[in-house]
């Protein structure tokens, strides 16, 4: 998991709740990415940031929201217009080609 | 257009014998590959990966893999299975078209060691 904390590790809500995930990460790497991992589905791409101050929608953005003030954090928010937000979510980070992978949060919405 | 193939959801072979998981790929550019693995409810970990060097690659956990562009593959094997082999595997696909690094995951193949 290298230099990259995501917390909690468990997350319960209830529905129509916004709740925020963490990343930070220690690696001094600028990109930063959020992905969504659901059974027989791989990884999908949240949002990505290649700078500070700096975020691209990725490919299923809506009920989502991230923000990039400081080079070592990048929260995600579940808004409660995610309609099916039980699922893993993974933070990672990139140098060059390669990105590393955060342990994930596991958010259960009920 | 980019994309990931891997041709099995699921695998499964008897300890100490060969693992090969099959990854097929497309790209508009000159991409690097790499296969991820993943254990239950934990992040997602590099085996190995292939940046335009060398065409076999060697990753931990004496697994490897080998580019092949007039096949567009990306193959994982592996001589002999351990019991803690067994886990999730993903193979990605990286280009920079633009300048923006595009990746792209594959839908997994989850291998099953059998004792």
């Amino acid at each position: 998991d290298g230099g990259i904390t995501q917390s909690p590790k468990y997350l319960f809500r209830k529905e129509g709740q916004n709740v925020t995930l963490s990343c930070e990460q220690n690696l001094n790497h600028d990109a930063m990415y959020w992905y969504r991992q659901d059974p027989g589905q791989g990884l999908r791409l949240i949002y990505y940031s290649q700078i500070v101050n700096d975020f691209q929608k990725g490919d299923i953005a809506e009920g989502y929201s991230v923000s990039r003030e400081k080079k070592e954090s990048f929260p995600l928010t579940v808004t409660s217009a995610q309609k099916n937000p039980t699922a893993f979510y993974l933070c990672a980070t990139r140098e060059r080609y390669e990105q590393y992978f955060g342990p994930g949060t596991r958010l259960t919405v009920t | 257009a980019q994309s990931v193939t891997q041709l099995d959801s699921h695998v499964s072979v008897s300890e100490g014998t060969p693992v090969l998981l099959r990854c097929n790929y497309s790209s508009s550019y000159s991409p690097s590959l790499f296969w991820y693995v993943q254990h239950p409810n934990k992040g997602l970990q590099l085996l190995l990966k292939y940046t335009s060097a060398a065409t076999l690659v060697k990753g931990i956990n004496g697994f490897e893999a080998e580019f092949k562009k007039s096949e567009t593959s990306f193959h994982l094997t592996k001589p002999s299975a351990h019991m803690s082999d067994a886990a999730e595997y993903f193979c990605v696909v990286s280009d920079i078209p633009g300048g923006y690094q595009k990746v792209t995951f594959g839908t997994g193949t989850k291998l099953q060691v059998i004792p």
